[in-house]
């Protein structure tokens, strides 16, 4: 398996531009979690589905913010508008089960100018 | 809901010597504790974990230690080589349904 897929590696924006991020979690993994890392906050779950289903999104940090997985092998997530203070890695992690091992793809390190 | 305190949050260890990485929790329900190693530059990794069953368990120079009436447990990693340098996050389980990651600690081994 190549294990979590995520794209793009890099993004670079400029501020009001729309984001989006994209993952493909591990085959047969039916929770997906997005998180955002930085220095200040650490790793902040921002949302997770299971089955498909957001279950819960209080960590997404505004409406700007938003997620989606429209099937087992896809999900997004999209920043509009973007700001500078968005700037982190974005990592996307999937899992067998919810309090399980959590495998994470490589990252989307993000920088809004 | 749970908080997950981590401490310290740099440690720096002559290599050979030990690392302990502490974390306290508040949820008495939660009974699973893993650990995840992130190299420079890299996503977290699962290096260990332990369910609230067990008391300790090991693996080669890593072992984690769960202390539940006191609702902590600690990271040691003995006998540090340059290549343990990274950052250590703890976590715990918040509900049935997620877990919830400490600040990280970031480990450097001296030469």
């Amino acid at each position: 398996d190549a294990g979590v897929i995520q794209s793009p590696r890099h993004e670079v924006t400029e501020m009001g531009q729309e984001v989006t991020l994209r993952c493909k979690p591990i085959s047969g993994h039916n929770s997906l979690f997005w998180y955002r890392q930085t220095m200040m906050r650490g790793l902040e779950l921002l949302i997770y589905f299971n089955n498909n289903v957001p279950i819960d999104d209080s960590g997404m940090p505004e409406d700007r913010f938003s997620a989606k997985m429209p099937n087992a092998s896809f999900s997004t997530l999209k920043i509009q508008p973007s700001e500078p203070r968005d700037s982190a890695v974005y990592f996307c992690a999937s899992s067998s089960g919810t309090v399980v091992e959590q495998f994470f793809g490589p990252g989307t390190r993000l920088t809004v100018l | 809901g749970e908080n997950v305190e981590q401490h310290p949050s740099t440690l720096s260890v002559q290599e050979g010597d030990s690392a302990v990485i502490k974390c306290t929790y508040s949820d008495s329900a939660s009974n699973y504790f893993p650990w995840y190693k992130q190299e420079l530059g890299k996503r977290p990794q699962l290096i260990i974990d332990i369910r609230s069953n067990v008391g300790e368990k090991k693996d080669q120079r890593i072992a984690v230690t769960l202390n539940k009436t006191a609702k902590h447990f600690s990271l040691h990693i003995t006998e540090t080589q340059p290549e343990d340098s990274a950052v250590y996050f703890c976590a715990a389980p918040k509900g049935d349904d997620k877990i919830i990651f400490g600040k990280g600690t970031r480990l450097h081994i001296l030469p």
